[in-house]
């Protein structure tokens, strides 16, 4: 399985765009890239999937460079509910379980 | 979208005794489900993947006859906590795969707070 490695935590401030990385330099071809948002005392919530290239929804965008040895998400304009710890997972098919570190996102008013 | 309902939220057991934490798949059936440990400040560790209709499969160094996994219905596991004690005391989600829109990704829980006194 592919490591992931992120910062442990991020301090941003509300109404800015919030970047965060993740490197998996042993990636696999088949792997996907997944991130998920958790706030305390609650489940995972899936954010993001993506393979190559860009990934836009109504929430998150995620940028993967050509070689998908890291990954990027990317939030636009948090606010205070943005706060949570976000993960990054790499895994076969579609569908990845296992979970890294993770980075603590704290937004400041 | 999907939605996995755990219960209980919360619950708190004396050492030795056992505990019963459910996952259903609401409104989809879910052969496969996932179950989870957090500690504080940690990250989520699969313990254990629950297969409807036969035996569980663990991960490396979670006791099986500790955590009883127990799948018997496409909607329903039940994780078992058996002899608790106080190191047991955890934060447990369980997961599904997604349905639909979400089929890219698990749905989960929102997880139970086991408290071993």
């Amino acid at each position: 399985l592919a490591k992931t490695t992120q910062p442990i935590s991020m301090d941003s401030y509300e109404g800015q765009e919030v970047n965060i990385t993740c490197s998996h330099n042993n990636i696999a071809t088949n792997d996907y890239i997944t991130w998920y948002q958790q706030f305390p005392s609650q489940g995972p919530r899936f954010i993001i999937q993506g393979y190559k290239t860009k990934v836009t929804n109504e929430v998150a965008s995620l940028f993967i460079p050509a070689d998908r040895k890291s990954s990027t998400l990317s939030l636009p304009r948090v606010s205070l509910s943005d706060t949570a710890v976000y993960y990054c997972l790499v895994g076969p098919g579609r569908r990845a379980l296992t979970f890294g570190s993770g980075t603590r996102l704290q937004v400041q008013p | 979208g999907a939605v996995v309902s755990q219960h209980p939220s919360r619950v708190i057991c004396k050492s030795g005794t056992s505990v019963k934490i459910e996952c259903r798949s609401l409104d989809f059936q879910a052969t496969t489900m996932f179950w989870y440990r957090q500690f504080p400040k940690q990250s989520l560790m699969l313990m254990a993947t629950s297969n409807e209709g036969s035996k569980a499969t663990y991960e490396q160094g979670v006791e099986k006859d500790k955590f009883l996994i127990n799948h018997a219905s496409l909607t329903l596991s039940t994780l078992t906590v058996t002899s608790a004690h106080p190191e047991d005391s955890s934060f447990y989600i369980c997961s599904a795969p997604g349905q639909g829109a979400d089929s890219v990704g698990y749905t989960f829980g929102s997880g139970t707070r086991l408290t071993v006194v």
